[in-house]
């Protein structure tokens, strides 16, 4: 079974640019989350999407955005982009059965805001 | 609120020593445990987990056992590997959570 997928694996973008991140969940995964991760604030949670509606939603602007689609495919976009967003983005795909909750990690995309 | 705590690092160690990092948790009713293992470059890997109070995850000669009288998920190793040098997580997610809390991160770093 193929892991999740994660494009692209590094960014470079500018200020005030936007940008838009891609994750592809493991095949029958229904549930896909974002999480942020900063050597100072370690992994925090961004949001989550089950059949395509944002599920819960932690504590970040609204320059931070996301959708689901149909096959389960989903994006993160980050607007009017500050210094303080640079950060590695890791998508999780997960499901949940009888012996809970189990998530699994793309590679992440590194994102650098110069 | 909810919160998962490990002990401060780096942990070095020589090879074929014993391996363990303290993680403790708050959270409301019963959170599943999981420890994710992060290789330089990478994303998070699952490296076991336990879904409740007793249970024993283990996997490639890792162990932590959930302990809810201490609200405690330890990840132990009798006999660490140059190979395990990573940063190591502790996390936990509600019964009907969608969202992961981890930890702040633990660095193994072994030597041969």
């Amino acid at each position: 079974k193929a892991g999740v997928t994660q494009t692209p694996r590094y960014l470079i973008k500018t200020r005030g640019q936007q940008v838009t991140l891609s994750c592809s969940p493991i095949s029958g995964h229904r549930s896909v989350s974002w999480y942020q991760q900063t050597p100072g604030q370690g992994l925090q949670f961004l949001f989550e999407y089950f059949s395509e509606t944002q599920r819960n939603k932690g504590n970040f602007p609204g320059r931070f955005s996301g959708r689901q689609f149909s096959n389960s495919r989903s994006e993160m976009n980050v607007s009017t982009l500050e210094l303080g967003d640079s950060a590695l983005y890791l998508c999780a795909s997960s499901f949940t059965r009888g012996g809970g909750t189990e998530a699994f990690f793309g590679q992440g995309t590194r994102l650098t805001v110069v | 609120g909810d919160s998962v705590t490990q002990m401060e690092g780096p942990v070095t160690l020589s090879e074929e020593a014993f391996l363990t990092i303290n993680c403790t948790y708050t959270a409301t009713g019963y959170p599943s445990l999981f420890w994710y293992v992060q290789y330089p470059g990478e994303g998070l890997q699952l490296l076991l987990k336990a879904t409740k109070a007793d249970d024993k995850g283990s996997n490639k000669g890792f162990e932590a056992t959930y302990r809810k009288e201490t609200t405690s998920f330890h990840l132990e190793k009798g006999s660490v590997q140059v190979s395990d040098s990573a940063v190591y997580f502790c996390a936990l997610i509600h019964q009907a959570g969608t969202a992961l809390i981890f930890g702040k991160g633990t660095t193994l770093s072994v030597s041969s």
